[in-house]
């Protein structure tokens, strides 16, 4: 297992279009969250998923952004009608759950969008 | 509502000599603690965590940390820097009981080891 992975690293779009970030968890994982940083921040928390469940929305996402996972395996989060203040880094963590978990959380690398 | 801040935007330091990067939380329950390092162009890697018992915790690459409740405290040390400990550090918490599985992270504060 090679840890977390996001795709794509890199996106450029036009204000306006419809973006979307895959992210493969570590696979024994059940706990997946997104997270946004931007130049200079440290991460702010977007959402989480138990297995397919999505337990937790920040009131940072804003009916534009939508995240899915869909057999509680990898995840999807879609922005529709990007605009430039969604440019920002796009973080994918997981974790484990239960008794082992105690909150450790395992990054990509993130996927950087640009919006034009 | 949790909450972290790391009061300096940067440390700067000369190898060799020990470094600490401060960290102060807010909790409702119980914290959770973590340090969390990010190199250019890397992910954010785990360095160390606090749940439990010694207020003192050891982590990766000679790091430690100290939790202080009656100061809200968990900061960042090492006894002897490196020029390779430049990054970008980050302070976490989690609330045991209130912040679900939310762990909210501070502004961060890069280090500089100087040669």
């Amino acid at each position: 297992d090679t840890g977390v992975s996001q795709d794509p690293r890199h996106k450029i779009t036009k204000r306006g279009q419809n973006v979307t970030f895959r992210c493969d968890p570590i696979s024994e994982h059940n706990r997946l969250y997104w997270y946004r940083q931007t130049l200079g921040q440290g991460p702010e928390f977007l959402t989480y998923f138990q297995n397919e469940a999505q337990l937790e929305k920040s009131r940072l996402l804003s009916d534009r952004f939508s995240a899915e996972r869909p057999k509680g395996s990898f995840s999807t989060l879609e922005i529709q009608r990007t605009e430039q203040g969604d440019s920002a880094m796009y973080l994918c963590a997981s974790s484990l759950r239960g008794g082992e978990n105690t909150g450790e959380l395992f990054f990509g690398e993130g996927s950087r969008l640009t919006v034009l | 509502a949790q909450s972290v801040a790391q009061p300096e935007d940067q440390v700067n330091v000369a190898e060799g000599n020990p470094l600490t990067v401060k960290c102060t939380y807010s909790v409702s329950g119980n914290p959770y603690l973590f340090w969390y390092v990010q190199y250019p162009n890397r992910g954010l890697q785990f360095l160390l965590k606090y749940i439990t018992g010694d207020n003192l915790v050891k982590g990766s690459y000679g790091f430690e940390a100290e939790f202080n409740k009656s100061q809200t405290s968990f900061h960042l040390k090492k006894p002897s820097a490196l020029v390779s400990d430049s990054a970008l550090y980050f302070c976490a918490v989690r609330d045991e009981f209130t912040g679900g599985f939310k762990t909210i992270f501070g502004a961060g504060t890069r280090l500089f080891v100087k040669a």
